[in-house]
């Protein structure tokens, strides 16, 4: 987990509400991704940004949002539009050796929407 | 289209047997490989990867992973499991050249070694 903070740990929220999950790096990755994870799902890509002031969206973006205005941040916010929020959101961040990226994991944030 | 399958969803092992954990992948181009661990509401650690050379390749914890190109395989192994083992096991993949730098994950298999 080191180099990659996630904050908060836990976290709770009313339906209906926006809520903003926070990922920091200071590993001076360029990449860094949003996943989500469910139980017996694996990690689904929510978002990824390669760059600063740019980001793509990954396999279930909609109900999500993020910015990229830092290299070393890249917060996610979880819109009212998300239908099932409650779930494990990854924050991971890579960089390229020789041909390939690895990616580092941060601890994770536990979002529950009641 | 990249993918990658673990066929368990759960393995059980004593304690002091090997264990392994299956892995298979679909790329076009070689494959770059990995492997790792979750423990419980935490992020997931690295344990190993294959790049390229060797067909074994060793990594943290005593774990050891053989890459087998002929059956696209990956199988995550270990001589003698511990109970400290238990936890959730993913395989991941990416192949070079592509477009950006996305990493497959698999499902993750459930690893329970039982004292």
């Amino acid at each position: 987990d080191g180099g990659i903070t996630q904050s908060p740990k836990y976290l709770f929220r009313k339906e209906g509400q926006n809520v903003t999950l926070s990922c920091e790096q200071n590993l001076n990755h360029d990449a860094m991704y949003w996943y989500r994870q469910d139980p017996g799902q694996g990690l689904r890509l929510i978002y990824y940004s390669q760059i600063v002031n740019d980001f793509q969206k990954g396999d279930i973006a909609e109900g999500y949002s993020v910015s990229r205005e830092k290299k070393e941040s890249f917060p996610l916010t979880v819109t009212s539009a998300q239908k099932n929020p409650t779930a494990f959101y990854l924050c991971a961040s890579s960089i390229r050796r020789d041909g390939y990226y690895e990616q580092y994991f941060g601890p994770g944030t536990r979002l529950t929407v009641t | 289209a990249q993918s990658v399958a673990q066929p368990e969803d759960q393995v059980n092992v004593a304690e002091g047997n090997p264990l392994t954990v299956k892995c298979t992948y679909s790329v076009s181009g070689n494959p770059y490989l990995f492997w790792y661990v979750q423990y419980p509401n935490r992020g997931l650690q690295f344990l190993l990867k294959y790049i390229t050379g060797d067909n074994l390749v060793k990594g943290s914890y005593g774990f050891e992973a053989e890459f087998n190109k002929s059956q696209t395989s990956f199988h995550l192994k270990k001589p003698s499991a511990l109970v400290s083992d238990s936890a959730l096991y993913f395989c991941a993949v990416s192949s070079p050249g592509g477009r950006d730098d996305k990493i497959i994950f698999g499902k993750g298999t459930r690893l329970h070694i039982l004292p």
